[in-house]
């Protein structure tokens, strides 16, 4: 089966603009997380959904982050508009239920210059 | 608030000897799991094994074995027989009740590097 898949890999944008990050879970799964190393630190918890329903999003860091499922299937995560500490490696990750491993993708990697 | 800490320095292992990666977390929930996950270099971060706290023997999967110390909080990963493919960044994570059964807390990651 394929795995979780993210779009793009790589994202490189000014201070100020916006970028759209997508993730496509592994098919069935009705769980689906956003995760973001920043250089240097711990991979962070950013959101959970079940489903299309944000589950728990109290790890988004401000207003500037707004993710979305529509239909339950991919995600996306917009910044906007991005700041220099945006930067970092943007990962999803999804589960077939609440206690099951979950499965990452390989990441975005967003630099904001 | 849960924590993990992984504060070894990078280390290098020669081919198909064993290394020990060691993790310990502090929380105060009964009932959590332990994970450990692997980054190489392409970037995915690859599922490796899972213990959960109420589990009586250690978890074992193919070459990678966890050293389940639940008094000390010690959940160190050990790889058997490392292979150049095992060249990467190893994290270890947890997930409890309190901070949200769906939350992983990672620790900062344990660099390895196998050499010939």
């Amino acid at each position: 089966e394929a795995g979780v898949t993210q779009f793009p890999s790589h994202s490189v944008i000014e201070k100020g603009q916006t970028v759209t990050l997508r993730c496509d879970p592994i098919s069935g799964h009705d769980n689906l997380y956003w995760y973001r190393r920043v250089m240097g630190k711990e991979i962070k918890f950013l959101l959970h959904f079940v489903k299309e329903s944000k589950q728990d999003e109290s790890g988004m860091p401000n207003n500037r982050f707004l993710a979305e499922r529509t239909g339950g299937t991919y995600s996306t995560l917009k910044v906007q508009p991005a700041e220099l500490e945006d930067s970092g490696v943007y990962f999803c990750a999804s589960s077939l239920s609440a206690g099951s491993p979950l499965h990452f993708g390989n990441g975005t990697r967003l630099t904001v210059t | 608030a849960q924590k993990i800490t992984q504060t070894q320095p990078g280390m290098f292992v020669q081919e198909k000897e064993a290394v020990t990666l060691d993790c310990t977390y502090d929380t105060s929930d009964q009932s959590y799991g332990l994970f450990w996950y692997k980054q190489p270099s392409s970037g995915e971060m690859i599922f490796l094994i899972y213990q959960g706290s109420y589990d009586e023997q250690n978890a074992t999967e193919g070459r990678y074995s966890l050293n389940f110390q639940k008094a000390r909080k010690s959940a160190n990963l050990v790889i058997s027989a490392s292979q150049l493919g095992d060249s990467a960044m190893y994290f270890c994570a947890m997930r409890g009740v309190h901070y949200g059964n769906n939350r992983l807390a990672f620790g900062k990651g344990n660099q390895v590097v196998v050499i010939p």
